[in-house]
């Protein structure tokens, strides 16, 4: 059973607009989220996280917020650029097991912006 | 070189081939897994090792044995695949101890199983 779910595989935004990706999450133990972003041909990379004391985390054009009530997550970027095109994961961490924090992905959405 | 460093970058191979998998971090991480990518599937955690000792096996066939000779480095053995095993494979490392460190990944093997 998917604990982290990105319910839309793929995104098309204009240039300049902003694009709004999705996270849906089930286990109630997550406290930590991730979003990687990843072009083809290469490996995922870090983009931005937030806690869960949280609700809102900004860097840049880059803002997520997460609300726990609804186990939901967005990312947020404005404005969209052409070199934003990318499959983008999102992540979620819990309490340790082991004493390690590994994240659980979501499938991905691909978002494309169009120039 | 910096960075997490993983080849061959494409890996072709019949079934009854034995390959492996390279992985190099030059980040001083303690920590390094492996991921498998299947297309239209979540990142799927294969294994995990901590300060070189396997904490993690997330039910993976005995045809991927794994491999961590120092905490630099770390292998993945393949033998007698089957072409449901066709995917992006990738490795990453990341500092355990402290706490929510970010993964850093490679870019991959892709890999095919004829």
């Amino acid at each position: 059973d998917q604990q982290v779910k990105q319910n839309s595989p793929s995104l098309s935004v204009q240039e300049g607009r902003i694009s709004i990706l999705n996270c849906d999450y089930t286990n109630s133990m997550f406290d930590y989220f991730l979003w990687y972003k990843k072009y083809p041909a290469e490996g995922p990379t870090f983009l931005i996280s937030i806690s869960s004391i949280k609700d809102k985390n900004e860097d840049g054009r880059f803002t997520v917020f997460l609300n726990k009530s609804a186990k939901h997550l967005s990312l947020h970027i404005v404005p969209s650029q052409p070199g934003d095109s990318a499959v983008y994961f999102c992540a979620a961490s819990g309490a340790p097991s082991g004493g390690s924090y590994i994240p659980t992905f979501g499938r991905g959405t691909s978002l494309i912006v169009h120039p | 070189e910096t960075g997490v460093t993983q080849t061959p970058r494409h890996l072709v191979m019949g079934m009854t081939n034995k390959k492996s998998l390279k992985c190099e971090q030059h980040l001083g991480h303690n920590a390094m897994y492996w991921y498998k990518q299947s297309a239209k599937k979540p990142l799927e955690l294969m294994f995990v090792y901590n300060f070189k000792e396997q904490t993690e096996n997330n039910s993976v066939p005995s045809r991927f044995s794994p491999e961590c000779p120092n905490s630099s480095h770390l292998f993945l053995h393949l033998h007698t695949l089957q072409p449901e095993d066709s995917a992006l494979y990738l490795c990453a490392s990341s500092q355990e101890g402290r706490n929510h460190s970010p993964l850093h990944f490679g870019n991959g093997t892709r890999l095919t199983v004829t």
